[in-house]
Order: structure tokens, then sequence, then C-alpha cells
């Protein structure tokens, strides 16, 4: 069975761009979450989404943005971008949302915004 | 203060140690994660606990729920233990399926 897959892997943009990023999680995974991972503030939660619904959100402002499609491929978009933003994005996936269970790490996207 | 503190935060040891990796937290969780991650991102889940004690190869994990701790174990360490290894929890909020993650802590095995 194939892993979480993310794409791009690696993505440099410029301040005031805005970038979206994908997620295709496991198969039979329908909870998809994305983090943002930083020297200084570690990994962080975005938020998650199960059944194209968003469930939860962590303190972003609200230029993070996500979806999520029939086929529980997610999308995150950030617009106007700013430095700050330079980070590893990672999503995670699991079968399901309402009994805890493991999360399966895609690879990451690093995001440099000069 | 940090929900997840872990301690210590760097660890240099030597190929064969025993090495011991501890996690506090402050909030009531329904489970905590073991996660290992190698240079170049990838996060590997270790384990998941919500009580008692799991093992998988050379890796233990145990968890007090009561003391809001886990710790988690390497026997017989290896230069491939090499890696940053992070505790998160979940917190007991209904609805809450985000994670919160420590810190990290950066394991170093010389051979």
């Amino acid at each position: 069975k194939a892993g979480v897959t993310q794409t791009p892997r690696y993505l440099i943009k410029t301040r005031g761009q805005q970038v979206t990023l994908s997620c295709s999680p496991i198969s039979g995974h329908r909870s998809v979450s994305w983090y943002q991972q930083t020297p200084g503030q570690g990994l962080q939660f975005l938020f998650e989404y199960f059944s194209e619904t968003q469930r939860n959100k962590g303190n972003f402002p609200g230029r993070f943005s996500g979806r999520q499609f029939s086929n529980s491929r997610s999308e995150m978009n950030v617009s106007t971008l700013e430095l700050g933003d330079s980070a590893l994005y990672l999503c995670a996936s699991s079968w399901t949302n309402w009994v805890v269970g493991e999360q399966f790490f895609g690879p990451g996207t690093r995001l440099t915004v000069l | 203060k940090n929900e997840v503190e872990q301690s210590p935060q760097n660890l240099t040891a030597q190929e064969g140690e025993f090495i011991t990796i501890n996690c506090s937290y402050s909030v009531g969780i329904s489970a905590l994660h073991w996660l290992q991650q190698h240079p170049g991102g990838g996060i590997v889940s270790l384990f998941m606990l919500s009580s008692g004690k799991k093992k998988h190869g050379r890796l233990i994990a145990t968890i007090n729920i009561q003391e809001k701790h886990s710790s988690l174990h390497i026997t017989a360490s290896h230069p491939r233990d090499s890696a940053v290894y992070i505790c998160a929890v979940r917190p007991l909020i209904q609805g809450a399926q985000k994670l919160v993650f420590g810190q990290g802590t950066r394991l170093t095995i010389n051979p």
C-alpha cells in the first residue's frame, strides 16, 4: 500500500505570492491533517479534514486555508506569503477521526519564501 | 509554559548505551504519540499509547496517565537511531483530533 504523498517536495516563492500544496492520503484513509514545522515554533497543527469537511483548526491566520476532495486528497493554500511562512509543511492521514488512530505522515513540502 | 515538555533537548551517547527520553504534559489526553524524524524531514510514528507500555524491537514506550508522563527507551542504541524524537499528545477535548507537540529531543549515537 502506497504511503502518504505530498507534492511538490520543494517550493520557492516570494513575499506576497500564494501557494497551493497537495497531499494524497493512504488509500482508504479519510482523515487528513496538516502541520507546519519551523525551527522556532516546532510542529504546529494547522487543520484537519474528514469527509471533505474541516473538523478542527489550529491558531493560524485566515491566509491559511485548505480543502479536501471526495477522493480524500487534500490541498492547503497560503495566500499573501510572508517570510515567516517558510517552513516544512507536513500532512498526515488516518483512517478515521472519531476514534484515536495512528497518523501516517508524508515526506513534507519545504516552502521557502524570499 | 508549553503543554508538552520533553527532556533532554539534546542527547549524545555511545553506541550500545541505554537511552531514555522523557515527556511531560499538562492537559488531559486521549492518546500520546512518539514520533521519529530523520534529517530531511520525514516523520515516522513509533508508538501510540493511551496506557501502560508498548515494545517494538529495541524501542519501549511507557506512559503514566496519573502523573502525565511518558518515557521512550532505546536499548542497545545504534548510530542509525540518531534522529529527533518527538512526543505529541491528543488533548481530551471534545472534537479535538489535533496533535500538540513537544519541541523534540535530538539524539546522536556515536559509533
